[in-house]
């Protein structure tokens, strides 16, 4: 079984419209993080949090806002769709200290039309 | 400008050839990179990380950072067509450890 898992894989919503992904994992670790990726950006960092009553606003918020339901789930919600949230988002996770290796989902594909 | 500066690509090559990645950063700061390799549908996986100056061998790969200069390279030696796949290069900023991506460049490596 995967150690971080995302659901849903593929979405295709509207404009204007909630959508909630989830993130859930079994590695044990206390950090988690919400990125997003789109061609020729790499990875840009929503939001993270170290625990869960930790939450930290990434590079890239707006738009976004995250809930850390337990140590294992961290979701990330869109309260109202634009076009350019169309991107790939990944969840990840990490240990605490060196090299703070972080371990990733399989990525949801998220379309906005 | 981006503190990871990398070409996107893509970057091809004949099997067996060697290959170099590069990536830049402008932060002096930056002691700790990593390369982390991603597959077409997949997420990120650390290949290898390196602290300060130096290099690092795994294999067929080696890690090298030069902070004189600001760059940190990857070398494939004797590439396969299961290389191929985008590699992306982070530092971690110590300031909020958080890792600083580059833009990842597509490899391809033709049989």
């Amino acid at each position: 079984d995967a150690d971080v898992t995302q659901t849903p894989r593929n979405r295709i919503t509207k404009t204007g419209k909630r959508i909630m992904l989830e993130c859930s994992q079994t590695k044990g670790h206390d950090r988690m993080y919400w990125y997003r990726q789109d061609p020729g950006l790499g990875l840009q960092l929503i939001y993270y949090s170290f625990d869960v009553k930790d939450i930290n606003k990434g590079e890239i918020s707006d738009g976004y806002s995250v809930s850390r339901q337990a140590q294992a789930k961290f979701s990330l919600s869109l309260e109202s769709a634009i076009p350019n949230q169309t991107a790939l988002y990944f969840c990840a996770t990490s240990e605490a200290g060196f090299p703070n290796e972080q371990f990733f989902g399989p990525g949801t594909r998220l379309t906005v039309l | 400008q981006k503190e990871v500066e990398q070409d996107p690509g893509p970057l091809s090559v004949p099997e067996g050839a060697i290959v170099s990645l590069n990536c830049t950063y402008s932060n002096s700061a930056f002691q700790y990179f990593m390369w982390y390799r991603q597959y077409s549908r997949k997420g990120p996986e650390l290949l290898m990380y390196t602290y300060s100056s130096g290099n690092k061998e795994d294999g067929r790969f080696t890690a090298q950072v030069d902070k004189s200069s600001k760059y940190i390279s990857l070398f494939i030696r004797d590439s396969q067509p299961s290389d191929s796949a985008t590699y992306l290069c982070a530092s971690r900023d110590d300031s909020n450890y958080q890792l600083i991506w580059g833009a990842g460049t597509k490899l391809i490596i033709k049989p």
